[in-house]
This record gives structure tokens, sequence and C-alpha cells, in this order.
């Protein structure tokens, strides 16, 4: 089993539309997560992170956790073209005191016009 | 504020030379990242500096890669002898401190084809 695990799509959405990006991660003490976008041939930049329970909303991104079910999540809210790229999700382990980030592979958005 | 800033952006060599890369973290930033990315996965860490000392090089192929952080700034990354499935884009990130609610930022990277 991946330690971050993501579909890598590719994830096609139309303009406009509510695009979602899931993630799920292995390790039950995971306290931090992290979004990343990356467009092609581009190193990653940070959209969000989440530490607690529950969503966290940043003009049209929200991001999802739920540490139960391990599971955190990425809504992007009227999508553009600009929006097409590969999103990583990180996490750092509950037993990490290096802030030790552990990517996925990525899920591909391709936004439509 | 300036970014991360690596060189060369990009290198071709042939299996079994040797390969350099540097990297200047953000002014401040106490702890160093170096990443691998394979095409098609996420990044992968490689050795982790706090200032000029190792905190994290369980990934490192130790054989063949190497890397320093003499100053506690600037770091380069170093491969020999290059194989063929090193090409990938290496990463150069940087963050203020090292706790797990720390942004880390990444510079441009350097992509390597390894003939």
């Amino acid at each position: 089993q991946k330690e971050v695990e993501q579909n890598s799509g590719p994830l096609s959405v139309p303009e406009g539309a509510i695009a979602s990006l899931n993630c799920t991660y292995s390790d039950r003490g995971s306290q931090s997560f992290f979004w990343y976008r990356q467009y092609s041939g581009k190193s990653p930049e940070l959209i969000m992170f989440i530490y607690s329970n529950g969503d966290k909303e940043d003009g049209r991104f929200t991001a999802q956790l739920n540490k139960a079910s391990q599971y955190v999540s990425l809504l992007i809210r009227d999508s553009q073209p600009s929006d097409s790229a590969t999103y990583l999700c990180a996490v750092i382990h509950g037993s990490s005191n290096t802030g030790k980030l552990i990517f996925g592979q990525g899920t591909t958005l391709q936004v439509k016009p | 504020e300036a970014g991360v800033a690596q060189s060369p952006r990009y290198k071709i060599i042939e299996k079994r030379q040797s390969v350099a890369f540097w990297c200047n973290p953000i002014s401040g930033h106490a702890t160093l990242y170096w990443y691998q990315q394979i095409l098609g996965q996420g990044p992968k860490l490689l050795i982790q500096f706090q200032n000029n000392g190792v905190v994290d090089d369980s990934q490192l192929p130790k054989d063949r890669f190497s890397a320093e952080r003499l100053k506690g700034v600037d770091s380069t990354l170093k491969i020999q002898p290059a194989k063929l499935e090193d090409s990938a884009v290496y990463l150069c990130a940087s963050s203020f401190r090292r706790t797990e609610k720390e942004t880390q930022y990444f510079g441009p990277g350097t992509r390597l084809l390894v003939l």
C-alpha cells in the first residue's frame, strides 16, 4: 500500500464546474496535509494546507479533511482552463519531527473550455 | 522576496558520468530539501538539511549520490556515476523551520537526462 494515494487521472471537467480531487493516506497519525499544484514543466506550488478535521476554504478552493477515514480532498469551484495542472497531495506523518513531506503521485486535471 | 534558486536548469549526460546541482534557498530558511521527481510520479525526498546538518537521508542512494550544505546556506547534490534511472527532475525546496506546519517552497528544478 502506498503511503499517499491519488488517482492519476486525467480528471476532465468543463469550465465552470466543480473539480473534486481525492487523496487517501496510510499513516493514521498524520497531522498535516498539503495540496500543491504543478503545471507541466514547472515546480510544485502550495495551494492549501489543512491540519484539522473539516473544511477549509480559500477563494475557489476548499480542502476537506476526514482523519477517521484517512481522507483529504480538494474542491475547485468554477474551474477555469488555467486550473489545468497536476495536483499533488502531500502528508507529514505524525511520527515525523522533521517536517518530511510524503507526496502522492498526483492527479492531472483538465478543464475544458 | 527572492525564491529558491537552482542551476543548471537542464543537464544531459551519458551514463557513468558525474553531475552536480546547486541550490540557493530563500534567505533565512534554515531547512533545505532535495527531492527527486520521476516523470509521472510525485516528488520523493532524497535528503533534508537543518542548517548544515543532515536530518534525513534515508532515501538517498549513498553509493552514488552525495550532498552537502557546508555553510548552512547553499547546497550541492552530486551523482557519481549516473545511471539511466537517475533521469528525473531534481527539486530543491526550503522552509523557515522543519516543523510539521512549515510550508516548503520549491525551486524551478533541474531536469536531468541520462543517456
